[in-house]
C-alpha cells in the first residue's frame, strides 16, 4: 500500500537556523512527492514537488526538498528559518487512478514547525 | 479572484440534520476533490470528480453525496449528520494535462456537529 510518514509531530528551531522536516514514503512505481503548508485556519498551500530529474527541488518561500531514492525520503529544508514559517507541514504522495492524469494525494500525518525568535 | 472557494467557512449544526458545502474553482481545472481533515489534522481523500464524472470514492458512508453540476463546481451534501462528521472539509482542484500537477486547495469548511 502507498503511504507517507512524517516521523516528527513537531520541529522547533530558532530563527535564522536551518530547518529540516522529515518525510519518508512507500510506493510502488515512481514516486510523485509533494510538500504543502497549512497556516492556522487556512487551506493548504503548495510548496514544491518532485516528479523526476534533479534530486534537489526548489520551491516557494525559499524552501527546498531533497529526494533520496535509496532512503525513500523526501525531506523539506530551508537554510534560514523565519518566524513566519511556523505552520503545519504535510508531505504527500500522489497515487494515480486509471489513466488520464487523475489521482489522489496520500498525506503524511503532518509536522508542526515552530520557529522561535 | 479566489482560485478555489468554499462556502460556508464555518458550519455548526445539530445531529440528524442535512447540510451542504459548496465549492467552486475558477482555474479551468477538470478534476476536483473533497478531502477531510480530522481533529488530529490527518487529511484523507473522500471523492474525486473529473469533468463531472465520479472517479474516486474512498469508502465514504453513503450519507455523503457529492454532486458536480459542471466541472467548475463540486458540492458535498451530508445527510443525517453525526458527531463524528465534525471535521474540516477541503475542496481542491487540479488540471488534467500531461505531467504530474499539484492540487489547489480551498480554505476549508469547519463543520461542527452538536
Amino acid at each position: 500500500a502507498q503511504s507517507v510518514a512524517q516521523p516528527e509531530d513537531q520541529v522547533k528551531v530558532a530563527e535564522g537556523n536551518p530547518l529540516t522536516v522529515k518525510c519518508t514514503y512507500s510506493v510502488s512505481g515512481n514516486p510523485y512527492l509533494f510538500w504543502y503548508v497549512q497556516y492556522p485556519n487556512r487551506g493548504l498551500q503548495f510548496l514544491l514537488k518532485y516528479i523526476t530529474g534533479d534530486n534537489l527541488v526548489k520551491g516557494s518561500y525559499g524552501f527546498e526538498a531533497e529526494f533520496n531514492k535509496s532512503q525513500t525520503s523526501f525531506h523539506l529544508k530551508k537554510p534560514s528559518a523565519l518566524v513566519s514559517d511556523s505552520a503545519l507541514y504535510f508531505c504527500a504522495v500522489r497515487v494515480d487512478h486509471g489513466s488520464g492524469n487523475t489521482g489522489k494525494l496520500i498525506f503524511g500525518q503532518g509536522t508542526t514547525l515552530q520557529v522561535k525568535p | 479572484d479566489t482560485a478555489v472557494s468554499q462556502t460556508p467557512k464555518y458550519l455548526v449544526t445539530q445531529m440528524g440534520n442535512d447540510k451542504s458545502i459548496k465549492c467552486e474553482q475558477n482555474l479551468g481545472h477538470d478534476t476536483m476533490y473533497w478531502y477531510k481533515q480530522d481533529s488530529k489534522k490527518f487529511l484523507k481523500i473522500m471523492f474525486s470528480y473529473n469533468n463531472k464524472e465520479l472517479i474516486i470514492n474512498e469508502t465514504v458512508p453513503n450519507r455523503f453525496s457529492p454532486k458536480s453540476p459542471d466541472k467548475a463546481h463540486l458540492n458535498l451534501h451530508i445527510n443525517s449528520l453525526e458527531l463524528g462528521d465534525s471535521a474540516v472539509y477541503f475542496c481542491a482542484s487540479s488540471p488534467r494535462r500531461p505531467g504530474i500537477t499539484e492540487a489547489f486547495f480551498g480554505q476549508g469548511t469547519r463543520l461542527t456537529v452538536v
